[in-house]
């Protein structure tokens, strides 16, 4: 099956600075790489995906880019503001499956 | 509903009873899943639902976990003699199938004491 790997688990930036959430998935057949935002106490939301035939998309202040020869994608934050802070979560989707990276904490401190 | 619903949303329970935790997906969508999160940890996948088909069942953790999707809406996932390590937030998430994106209940928190 699909192993997908996040890093990294924390992260702080101050506010105003980007921040960079790197993952790599295993196999090759993955084709639909989400984001999901996660807010203390809350449900995780998608933010952005990005599909195997496009290398990066922009959405404001947030974008994602995918290398498939070497199997990573990351996402991207600009201008990074405190409602930032949250878990994010990526995920490799092969067919209808779903496999989760393990979190990234971000922390944007004002 | 306007978004995928879960019940309870906190259910502490004792060391070896059962417990049943409940999502009511999106109308229409076809594709169900069942997570589990633990604290600080991903997301774990337990079970999918696709239509009319036998369900995916190999993320489930042990032979105590089971899950039933009643004319392809509700979802219950049933958990017996349950144990301390069962403690989690149960995350259910309802799609249309091959869209891609996942709609989030917001989750039952299981304590087991």
């Amino acid at each position: 099956g699909e192993n997908v790997e996040q890093h990294p688990s924390t992260l702080s930036v101050q506010e105003g600075d980007s921040a960079v959430i790197k993952c790599t998935y295993s196999d090759s057949a993955s084709n639909y790489f989400p984001w999901y935002k996660q807010e203390l106490g809350k449900r995780p939301q998608l933010i952005i995906d990005i599909r195997s035939n496009v290398g990066e998309k922009k959405d404001q202040r947030i974008a994602v880019t995918l290398n498939k020869t070497a199997k990573h994608f990351s996402l991207h934050i600009t201008e990074t503001q405190p409602e930032d802070s949250a878990v994010y979560f990526c995920a490799a989707s092969l067919g209808n499956q779903f496999y989760f990276g393990t979190g990234t904490s971000l922390t944007v401190i004002p | 509903g306007a978004g995928v619903s879960q019940s309870p949303s906190n259910k502490v329970t004792e060391k070896g009873k059962d417990v049943e935790l409940r999502c009511d997906p999106i109308s229409g969508h076809t594709a169900l899943y069942w997570y589990r999160q633990s604290l600080g940890q991903g997301l774990e996948f337990l079970i999918y639902f696709q239509g009319n088909s036998a369900p995916d069942k190999s993320g489930l953790p042990s032979d105590r976990f089971s899950a039933e999707r009643t004319g392809g809406s509700v979802s219950t996932l049933t958990i017996q003699r349950t144990q301390q390590e069962d403690s989690a937030v149960y995350l259910c998430a309802s799609s249309l199938a091959r869209t891609g994106e996942l709609f989030f209940g917001e989750g039952s928190r299981l304590t087991v004491l």
